[in-house]
């Protein structure tokens, strides 16, 4: 099994929607998570952190679960700007901090 | 531009060729990070320095890799031997422990390597 796990996508939604991405992680002991975004042949970029309170970015709102060992990135609005593989992103324990990421889930976003 | 750099961007070779990869991180960042993309994957974790000094190794990385940071600034990242299942994306990334982006990982482009 995979450490990091996301929906396999790829989802093709209208601009103007609201699309949600889920992710599971199987390491309890993680410490740290976030979403990058990567674009066609290029490299990843951090979207944003997640936090168990959850947070908002503009239209982009993250949610954390560690009970549920659960990550989710809503993303409203949207734009076709948007387009591109969203990763999640986790970081266990341990000196080096490096960081383990899903598969990634492509979005389209279609005029 | 002051980001993270690579060169080559991209490079073709034949199996059995060694190739060498360098990437220049953000100049006050102290760790530097290289990672490993294949088609339809996030990218791998293959080995991390802080500063000079080579911290960790993924079991991903074989021993025909080496990779290297003498002077704690740019690093190396060597392949002898090439094989076909070596062809991918080479994405180095670097952080700092300090400050307000304490830990955030910013990559560079990437080495699109083939391996024919």
């Amino acid at each position: 099994r995979k450490e990091v796990e996301q929906d396999p996508g790829p989802f093709n939604v209208p601009e103007g929607a609201t699309v949600a991405f889920n992710c599971t992680y199987s390491n309890s002991a993680s410490q740290s998570f976030f979403w990058y975004r990567q674009d066609c042949r290029k490299e990843p970029k951090l979207l944003m952190s997640v936090y168990s309170s959850g947070n908002e970015d503009g239209r982009f709102t993250a949610q954390l679960n560690r009970a549920s060992q659960y990550i989710s990135l809503l993303i409203r609005d949207s734009k076709l700007s948007d387009s591109a593989t969203y990763l999640c992103v986790v970081i266990s324990s341990g000196s080096a901090r490096q960081l383990t990421f899903g598969s990634g889930t492509q979005l389209t976003v279609l005029p | 531009d002051t980001g993270v750099s690579q060169d080559p961007r991209h490079k073709i070779t034949k199996r059995g060729q060694n190739v060498t990869f360098r990437c220049d991180p953000i100049s006050e960042h102290n760790r530097l990070y290289w990672y490993r993309q294949t088609l339809g994957q996030g990218p791998e974790f293959l080995t991390y320095f802080q500063n000079e000094a080579q911290l960790e190794k993924s079991r991903l990385l074989s021993d025909r890799f080496s990779a290297e940071r003498p002077k704690g600034s740019f690093s190396t990242l060597e392949i002898q031997r090439t094989e076909q299942g070596d062809s991918a994306m080479y994405l180095c990334a670097s952080s700092s422990t300090t400050g307000l982006t304490q830990e955030t990982q910013y990559f560079g482009p990437g080495t699109r390597l083939l391996v024919l």
